[in-house]
């Protein structure tokens, strides 16, 4: 069965500091990689990531993914308060039109 | 201009109920998707739906019947409602099948189910 594992599960910061979220998976037919960002209601798209080493970047979020060990990274840079949210990976094994999803990574960035 | 709607927001029930949660998608996309979100915030899909024909029917009791009378809709009856079926529900919808890679979300149905 496919698995996506995030971590840390939380994490608080102060406003300004750098975090790194990390996302692992174990899939029979990997074809792509996806961040999304939950805040209240809908999960809004981030990223995707289908090569590794190439880091995709906005503004002062980027993603990237090793596929040789299987993990991609989520840095936000200077953090705000508006980045509180629940950080969701999500791989695409091409099996069927399914997103596997991790239990995401709650953010709360404090003043 | 709401891409993905969902109604109700919110579902307030007895067990042993009956109820049915409504989506619509106006992006002109094929696929639809219903996904389940429990309190720890685990996404899970439940049954996919490409041009009103059903591709995923993960492991779900079937209680839970989604009915898509055409593309732009899929909406899901649920029979008998249980303590666990309390959960976040999100439709979403995809250009089509195989391009989940932007999965547009509804904002959700919260259920409890009492």
């Amino acid at each position: 069965e496919d698995k996506v594992v995030q971590s840390p599960l939380s994490l608080v910061v102060h406003e300004g500091d750098t975090v790194t979220l990390n996302c692992s998976y174990e899939v029979t037919n990997f074809r792509s990689l996806l961040w999304y960002k939950q805040e209240k209601k809908a999960p809004t798209f981030l990223f995707m990531l289908t090569s590794s080493g190439i880091e995709k970047k906005s503004g002062r979020l980027s993603s990237i993914l090793d596929k040789k060990e299987l993990f991609s990274i989520l840095n936000i840079t200077a953090t705000q308060t508006g980045d509180s949210a629940v950080y969701l990976c999500a791989v695409d094994s091409g099996t069927a039109s399914k997103l596997t999803f991790g239990t995401g990574t709650r953010l709360q960035v404090t003043l | 201009d709401t891409a993905v709607s969902q109604t109700p927001k919110y579902l307030v029930t007895q067990m042993g109920n009956d109820k049915s949660i409504k989506c619509e998608q106006n992006l002109g996309h094929d696929t639809m998707y219903w996904y389940k979100q429990d309190s720890k915030k685990f996404l899970k899909i439940m049954f996919s739906y490409n041009n009103k024909e059903l591709i995923i029917n993960e492991t779900v009791p079937n209680r839970f019947s989604p009915k898509s009378p055409d593309k732009a809709h899929l909406n899901l009856h649920i029979n008998s409602l249980e303590l666990g079926d309390s959960a976040v529900y999100f439709c979403a919808s995809s250009q089509a099948w195989g391009f989940e890679e932007k999965l547009f979300f509804g904002s959700g149905t919260q259920l409890s189910v009492l």
